[in-house]
C-alpha cells in the first residue's frame, strides 16, 4: 500500500524555522517526482514545492521562494521542506504529495499524505 | 499565474441527483486538468486526470470533460458519500494552480 507520512510540523514564532519530513512506503520513491502543497485554516489548496525524483529539476511557489528548500533522501525514502522567516501566512496544513514516475514537471497530486499542522504565532 | 474559477462555490442537491461544477481556466490549458475530492478533516484525492481519465479505483459515477479554457466535472446520482469539497488543478503552466473549490451538500 502507497503511504505517506509527514512530520515535524507545530508552533514557531514568526521569523523562526521549521523542518517537515514526509516518509514514503509502497512504492520505488526514487522514480517519482514529489510535491509539498499547503492548506490555510478553512482555505484552499496552494502547491508550494516540487523536486524531480533525482533532484535535478525544483521548483518553488513565489509566495515561499528564497525561504523554503525541498529536498529528498531516495535511500531515506523520505522528502523534505525547510521552511525558514516563517510569516503569519504560512500557517497551514502542509501535505506531501507524489507526483508522476519519471517526470521532470508537476504533473498531478496523487496520493496525499495526512498532513501536518504549521502555526506561525508569537 | 493561471487563474481556475469554479462555480458554483457551493451546491446544496439530493440523494440520486445529477451535479455538475464547472472549472474556467484563464487561458488554454489544453487537457491539463485534474479533479480532486476533500472530504471534511481528510487530505484530497485524486478523481480525475487529465481532464476526462477516471483515477484507478473510483466509482464510474464520476465523470470529467472540455478542454481549452472550459471543464466540467459530473455525479451522475449523488450519494451520501460524496458530501465534500471538490477542487479543480491546472498543471499546463507553473506554477500549478488550483480552483477555489465546490464545497456539495446534501438537500
Amino acid at each position: 500500500e502507497v503511504q505517506l507520512v509527514e512530520s515535524g510540523g507545530g508552533l514557531v514564532k514568526p521569523g523562526g524555522s521549521l523542518r517537515l519530513s514526509c516518509a514514503a512506503s509502497g512504492f520505488t520513491f526514487s522514480s517519482y517526482s514529489m510535491n509539498w502543497v499547503r492548506q490555510a485554516p478553512g482555505k484552499g489548496l496552494e502547491w508550494v514545492s516540487s523536486i524531480s525524483s533525482s533532484s535535478s529539476y525544483i521548483y518553488y511557489a513565489d509566495s515561499v521562494k528564497g525561504r523554503f528548500t525541498i529536498s529528498r533522501d531516495n535511500a531515506k525514502n523520505s522528502l523534505y521542506l525547510q521552511m525558514n522567516s516563517l510569516r503569519a501566512e504560512d500557517t497551514a496544513v502542509y501535505y506531501c504529495a507524489r507526483d508522476k514516475e519519471y517526470s521532470s514537471s508537476i504533473n498531478w497530486f496523487d496520493p496525499w499524505g495526512q498532513g501536518t499542522l504549521v502555526t506561525v504565532s508569537s | 499565474d493561471i487563474q481556475m474559477t469554479q462555480s458554483p462555490s457551493s451546491l446544496s442537491a439530493s440523494v440520486g441527483d445529477r451535479v455538475t461544477i464547472t472549472c474556467q481556466a484563464s487561458q488554454d490549458i489544453s487537457n491539463y486538468l485534474n479533479w480532486y475530492q476533500q472530504k471534511p478533516g481528510k487530505a484530497p484525492k485524486l478523481l480525475i486526470y487529465d481532464a476526462s481519465n477516471l483515477e484507478t479505483g473510483v466509482p464510474s459515477r464520476f465523470s470529467g470533460s472540455g478542454s481549452g479554457t472550459d471543464f466540467t466535472f459530473t455525479i451522475s446520482s449523488l450519494q451520501p458519500e460524496d458530501i465534500a469539497t471538490y477542487y479543480c488543478q491546472q498543471y499546463d503552466n507553473l506554477p500549478p494552480t488550483f480552483g477555489q473549490g465546490t464545497k456539495l451538500e446534501i438537500k
